[in-house]
Parts: structure tokens; C-alpha cells; sequence
């Protein structure tokens, strides 16, 4: 079964640190990895794509890699805001296209302290 | 309006009522999806509609769920005898492209959170 597996399942940092995200995932074919941001109470919000020939992608202080070889894929947060406190949700999709080609994973819930 | 918007926001309902769930989407968009996420789950899919066509409704969890998109354009999840492991965010997506939907950026509105007590 396709899985897309994340970790940690909830962080704690304080303002204006770094931290990353990591989003190991079984699914095959394999199409595209994104990386979405969901404030509480919102839908989910687009901040990566990635396809298989790309290994890394960056918006604004958000920076995703991603190993196709070793089905990894992080998402690292830079000069961290009380704004970038949510959850971060990795989706995988596969080269079929269907519909319920896309696989969510749980999400790492990130809070950010002053 | 500029994005996916759904209605009600929240809604609460007592075991055994019907609900119906609104998904205005972007104009123009010709997928449609629904997703049923959990609390602390990512979205977890229920159907797709390529114009008013439903073309996968392989995650509808039983016969109790209904999703119509009668005119391809506003989709309507409806919800019957409502209980309680159906409470959730119930999210709507639409999106630009149809065949190979998965390639195409998807739009989330914000959700409907439903309660069933």
C-alpha cells in the first residue's frame, strides 16, 4: 500500500530558528512530491512541487529536497515566524494520475514560540 | 471569488440527521474533489468529479454519502443518517486540469467541520 510516512509528528521551536521536516514516502510510480501548509482551521495551502528530476525547490524561506533514490524528502523552514506555526502535510502522487493518486501524510504540526 | 469557498463552515447534527455540504469552487476549474480529514490526519479522499461527470467515487466510506456537481460547477456533498465516526473536516479541492489530475496544482478550500453528537 502507498505510504507517505512524516516526521516529527509535532516540534516546538523558538522564534527565528531553523528547522526541517522529513517526509519518507513508499509510493510508486512515483510523479511528484509537494508540500502543503495548513493553519488551523484553513485548508490546506500549496508550497512546493516537485517533480522526479528535480531535487531541491525553495519559496521564500521554505526549502524542499527530495531523494528519489532513497523515496526521502525534507522541507526545511529558515529564520522561523510566528506565522510558520501549522501543520505541514507531505502528499505524494503517482505517474497514474487517478484521482485517489494522491497520498497525504499525516502532517508535522510546527509551533512556533516567541 | 478568487478561491474555493465551502458552506457551512461548521455544522453540528445529531446522530441520524442528514447533512448537506456546499463546495463553490474556482470558476473555471474543471476538477473537483473531497476529502474527509480527521483530527490530526491528513485528507483522506472521497470523490472526484471531471465537469458535472463523478469519475471516482471509490473513497466514499458507504452508501450513506452522496456527492452530486449537477451543473460542473458548485458540488454538493450530502451526508445521510448521520453518525458519529462521521464527524470530520470535510475539504474541498478544485483544480485546472483533468486527466492526470494529480500533476495539477490543487486549490483546498477551507473546509466544513462537522459534528455529529
Amino acid at each position: 500500500k502507498n505510504q507517505v510516512e512524516q516526521s516529527p509528528q509535532s516540534l516546538i521551536i523558538l522564534e527565528g530558528k531553523n528547522c526541517t521536516l522529513q517526509c519518507n514516502y513508499t509510493v510508486s510510480p512515483f510523479s511528484n512530491l509537494r508540500w502543503y501548509k495548513q493553519d488551523t482551521g484553513r485548508g490546506p495551502v500549496s508550497l512546493t512541487i516537485m517533480t522526479f528530476s528535480e531535487n531541491t525547490k525553495s519559496n521564500g524561506r521554505y526549502t524542499a529536497t527530495l531523494d528519489a533514490d532513497t523515496k526521502q524528502s525534507s522541507l526545511h523552514i529558515t529564520a522561523s515566524q510566528l506565522s510558520d506555526s501549522a501543520s505541514y502535510i507531505c502528499v505524494v502522487s503517482v505517474i497514474s494520475g487517478g484521482a485517489d493518486g494522491l497520498t497525504f501524510g499525516k502532517g508535522t504540526h510546527l509551533i512556533i514560540q516567541p | 471569488g478568487a478561491g474555493v469557498s465551502q458552506s457551512p463552515r461548521y455544522k453540528v447534527a445529531k446522530r441520524g440527521q442528514d447533512v448537506a455540504l456546499r463546495c463553490d469552487p474556482i470558476s473555471g476549474h474543471v476538477s473537483l474533489f473531497w476529502y474527509q480529514q480527521a483530527l490530526g490526519q491528513g485528507p483522506e479522499f472521497l470523490t472526484y468529479f471531471q465537469n458535472e461527470a463523478q469519475l471516482d467515487k471509490s473513497g466514499l466510506p458507504s452508501d450513506r454519502f452522496f456527492a452530486e456537481r449537477p451543473e460542473g460547477s458548485v458540488s454538493t456533498l450530502k451526508i445521510q443518517r448521520t453518525q458519529q465516526e462521521d464527524s470530520a473536516v470535510y475539504l474541498c479541492a478544485s483544480s485546472l486540469g483533468r486527466l492526470g489530475v494529480t500533476t495539477y496544482e490543487q486549490y483546498f478550500g477551507p473546509g466544513t467541520r462537522l459534528t455529529v453528537t
